[in-house]
């Protein structure tokens, strides 16, 4: 079953370092997504991103953050000086139609020490 | 204030009981999706409800969305150990892009054999 995939799995890293998530949604998907949750907290919406541009983006999604499809597979989340309450688990999401349903990859959590 | 309120918060029951974890808003939502959440991975989608005073069932669980759209209950009939998890309503608000899912805190929900 095709599925999202994200790497790494875990990142630790200092604070004012920069960090790149990367995520290789499902292959025949259009719009693709990244989510967070800090630990303890709900799941919330950072970014959504379709025909190469950003969509939508929510206030978490400062000049901080920035969001790349480098070529045909990979969608990427940068982070350019990461904070202490940047740690928490990045979700990478992916769906197909206008309004087919979000699949999510497993996550990268992410540590800033 | 929570946009979408889930209650309860945790739910301890013995095997073969009946649960029902339900999902609140004041807010109308053109669609509703039930996630299930394992500790340290992504929401894994159990089903999407869009029609109002739809009901869809999935082997023992069955979901309702409410008349207005802006409720929606998931009922697990004779629940067994595996049905241990974190389910997690989200839901696109009516004024939202498809895919900018707002979610619900969770329910914590443990079967004890």
């Amino acid at each position: 079953e095709p599925e999202v995939t994200q790497t790494p799995s875990h990142q630790v890293t200092q604070m004012g370092q920069e960090v790149i998530l990367r995520c290789v949604p499902i292959s025949n998907h259009l719009y693709f997504y990244w989510y967070r949750q800090i630990l303890g907290q709900k799941v919330e919406f950072l970014v959504s991103f379709y025909n190469n541009e950003i969509s939508e983006k929510s206030e978490i999604f400062d000049d901080q953050f920035s969001v790349e499809r480098p070529d045909g597979s990979n969608f990427t989340l940068k982070i350019r000086s990461t904070k202490l309450e940047d740690s928490a688990m990045y979700f990478c999401a992916s769906r197909g139609g206008i309004t087919g349903e979000l699949f999510f990859g497993e996550g990268s959590r992410l540590t800033v020490l | 204030t929570q946009l979408l309120e889930q209650s309860p918060q945790f739910l301890s029951i013995q095997e073969g009981e009946n649960l029902t974890v339900y999902c609140n808003s004041s807010s109308v939502f053109s669609s509703l999706q039930w996630y299930r959440q394992e500790p340290g991975e992504g929401p894994v989608l159990l089903v999407t409800v869009v029609t109002g005073g739809e009901v869809k069932k999935l082997k023992r669980l069955t979901f309702q969305f409410g008349d207005a759209r802006k409720d929606s209950s998931l009922h697990i009939t004779a629940a067994q150990p595996g049905d241990t998890g974190l389910y997690l309503c989200a839901g696109v608000k009516t004024t939202d892009s498809w895919g900018k899912l707002q979610f619900g805190a969770g329910t914590q929900v443990v079967v004890t054999p």
